[in-house]
């Protein structure tokens, strides 16, 4: 089984400013992805960023970028120059690899509040 | 625009009745999901299937049923609804190994 711990109920930045949410993960198996989604305050589930167990660099996506620490089974998010519409609540998932059929795991959420 | 279609937004029904959640995609994705989310939680899965004719529980299925009888739709299916189940629903699709998912926009479910 896996699991996500997501250890920040919330948290501030001031508005350009960069920002690290938490994200430490468990399983067993040697293939697994790593995601991060963001939902705001509509409810829909946006996607973010992707890094695969076996990736070598840490992923990015434009202000996005994943610091991916394999041996501390970690993956946290970082979002630089923060914006006012960054103010969401932020998903980490894991997709374990072999038989999971894709199927997410999901952590219980970091609130993110942009300050102007 | 192609993409995961849940029908309906929003629904309040009370206890004991019954109702199906439709989901539905274009995009000729062989993973379809259903997942509940609660107030300030993540996401749970309920039930996956890999293909028509197959389904399979998730994490959280008691109370609920599916059927996955074409590629296209994956319902929900609510049978003598329980306050524990007022939550937001999302269905996602995928195909394959690929790593991109696709979500629906929820249904928000109030059972009174």
């Amino acid at each position: 089984a896996q699991k996500i711990t997501q250890t920040q109920p919330g948290m501030f930045v001031q508005e350009k400013e960069a920002v690290t949410l938490d994200c430490t993960y468990d399983t067993s198996d040697q293939s697994y992805g790593l995601f991060w989604y963001k939902q705001p305050s509509s409810g829909e589930m946006i996607f973010l960023i992707y890094q695969g167990s076996y990736d070598e660099q840490n992923a990015t996506e434009g202000r996005y970028s994943l610091n991916f620490q394999k041996a501390r089974k970690s993956a946290n998010l970082v979002i630089s120059a923060s914006q006012l519409g960054d103010s969401a609540m932020y998903f980490c998932a894991i997709n374990a690899g072999g038989t999971s059929y894709g199927k997410l795991t999901f952590g219980q959420g970091t609130i993110l509040t942009v300050h102007p | 625009n192609a993409g995961v279609t849940q029908t309906p937004k929003f629904r309040i029904l009370k206890i004991g009745q019954s109702m199906t959640l439709q989901c539905a995609q274009d995009m000729n994705h062989n993973y379809m999901y259903w997942y509940r989310q609660d107030p300030g939680m993540g996401l749970k899965l309920i039930y996956y299937s890999v293909g028509a004719g197959i389904t399979d529980k998730g994490e959280v299925p008691n109370g609920y049923n599916v059927s996955r009888s074409t590629t296209e739709d994956f319902p929900l299916r609510l049978e003598l609804a329980a306050p524990s189940q007022t939550s937001v629903y999302f269905c996602a699709s995928k195909k394959g190994t690929a790593y991109g998912y696709t979500f629906g926009s929820g249904t928000r479910l109030t059972v009174v």
